[in-house]
């Protein structure tokens, strides 16, 4: 069965610090890569995606991601971050015309 | 309104009730997802909807889950007899395109429904 991996559900970190969230999933068949972020009490938002082109994807918020084909991976990153990047992070993935697939997530603390 | 709407935003239900969540889409958005997400874990597909077509129904749990959107805008998520396990945040989300994805590869979410069966 196809599936999205986050391997850590919790990072925290300090502010300004740069981060990196992992996320690796099954076939790297025809997909098409996402990440939502959800901060408390909002509905999940879409922070960037991959779909074709250019590996490097960059995002809203100063978010970027890299799509691996080799190694089935589309980890986000941020060289620097804010309190106000608090928030639970979702990567997704669609296989051809299918719906989303979402990891467990990862809850990104930053810490002053 | 301009984001996607769900009512109610919290439910009680006692084990054994019937429910019925609603979600209000972006207008005109053509697709409709219904996706389940319980404590801790990441939405989980339960239903999808081209305008009024349910074309894919695979991740509905049992046959307790219908889903319906009979004039493709708003939706209705109802379940039957309710038990424990149903308890989650059901998120209805819209998207202006089709389930290909491949045009804005967006899915606009509302703020869920929390319901939780005791």
């Amino acid at each position: 069965a196809q599936s999205v991996t986050q391997l850590d559900s919790q990072v925290p970190v300090f502010e300004e610090a740069p981060v990196e969230l992992r996320c690796n999933y099954s076939s790297s068949v025809s997909v098409y890569l996402f990440w939502y972020v959800q901060y408390p009490n909002q509905g999940l938002q879409l922070l960037l995606k991959y779909l074709s082109g250019s590996t490097l994807v960059k995002g809203i918020n100063g978010f970027e991601a890299e799509f691996n084909k080799s190694q089935t991976s589309f980890h986000l990153r941020k060289p620097s971050v804010h309190i106000s990047d608090t928030a639970e992070y979702f990567c997704a993935v669609s296989w051809g015309r299918r719906a989303l697939t979402f990891g467990s997530g990862t809850r990104l603390q930053v810490q002053p | 309104g301009a984001g996607v709407s769900q009512s109610p935003r919290y439910k009680v239900a006692k084990r054994g009730q019937d429910v019925a969540l609603r979600c209000d889409p972006i207008s005109g958005h053509v697709s409709l997802f219904w996706y389940q997400q319980a404590l801790g874990q990441g939405p989980e597909f339960l239903t999808y909807f081209q305008n009024e077509a349910q074309l894919d129904k695979s991740g509905l749990p049992s046959d307790r889950f219908f889903a319906e959107r009979p004039e493709g805008s708003v939706s209705t998520l109802k379940i039957q007899r309710t038990q424990q396990e149903d308890s989650a945040v059901y998120l209805c989300a819209s998207s202006p395109g089709t389930a290909s994805l491949m045009n804005t590869g967006e899915l606009f979410f509302g703020e869920g429904s929390r319901l939780t069966v005791l």
